[in-house]
């Protein structure tokens, strides 16, 4: 099967613009929908982005995501960055009836 | 609403058998537009797959446990549970239960609160 790497973490200002990363290590990140997941300390996790790009309604447009076949990854991108968008942010997809998450990465807004 | 809500003890002694159960309000678990799985996290550390379920009752589970790991659904009870045996301290997590839509990649849209297991003598 695949793995999602993400990186550990990332760091930005209030009011900037963080991407985080995820890319899958084999097979092509095009041939499953990924997801990205906010889990905020002691909370279960709530979904941010599906299907690679969308949005759940109640979600800000601060939040969009991309793949790109080129790094075969996906990203998750965060504009005018809130101290309350700080949490740990997880990458999902999916392949032959397996489900796959990244490893994490905790965004710290300073 | 939906909600999930785990049930089970939070205490598991090694080389035993951890059992919980999710019972599923708000909804109905034999809809084919779902599948239900089971999601766990060690303290600190990221999440991890543990196995899902359809509401026929055909089950899908991460190779890396599959062969401790029984998933079955109950429907009259509108619940599922995740038996997972020959546990160690590795095993020790937050276990969530959740819901996740039946598409081309499945996601989940409803979690659980999440119950702490501990495995220790």
């Amino acid at each position: 099967n695949f793995m999602l790497t993400q990186p550990h973490s990332v760091s930005e200002s209030p009011g900037k613009t963080v991407t985080i990363s995820c890319t899958r290590s084999s097979g092509s990140i095009a041939s499953n929908y990924v997801q990205w997941y906010q889990q905020r300390p002691g909370s279960s996790p709530t979904t941010v982005i599906y299907e690679d790009n969308q949005r759940p309604s109640g979600v800000p447009d601060r939040f969009s995501g991309s793949i790109d076949s080129s790094s075969n990854s996906a990203s998750l991108t965060i504009s005018g960055l809130k101290t309350e968008d700080e949490a740990d942010y997880y990458c999902q997809s999916y392949d032959s009836s397996t489900w796959v998450f990244g490893g994490g990465t905790k965004l710290t807004v300073l | 609403q939906l909600q999930l809500q785990e049930s089970g003890p939070g205490l598991v002694k090694p080389s035993e058998t951890l059992s919980l159960t999710c019972t599923v309000s708000g909804g109905s678990i034999s809809s084919s537009s779902y599948y239900w799985g089971w999601i766990r996290q060690p303290p600190g550390k990221g999440l991890e797959w543990i196995g899902s379920i359809y509401y026929s009752g055909s089950t899908y589970y991460n190779p890396s446990l599959k062969s401790r790991v029984t998933i079955s659904v109950d429907t009259s009870k509108n619940q599922f549970s995740l038996k997972l045996s020959s546990v160690t301290a590795a095993d020790t997590a937050v276990y969530y239960c959740a819901r996740a839509i039946a598409a081309r990649s499945p996601r989940v849209d409803y979690w659980g609160q999440g119950t702490l297991v501990t495995v220790s003598s």
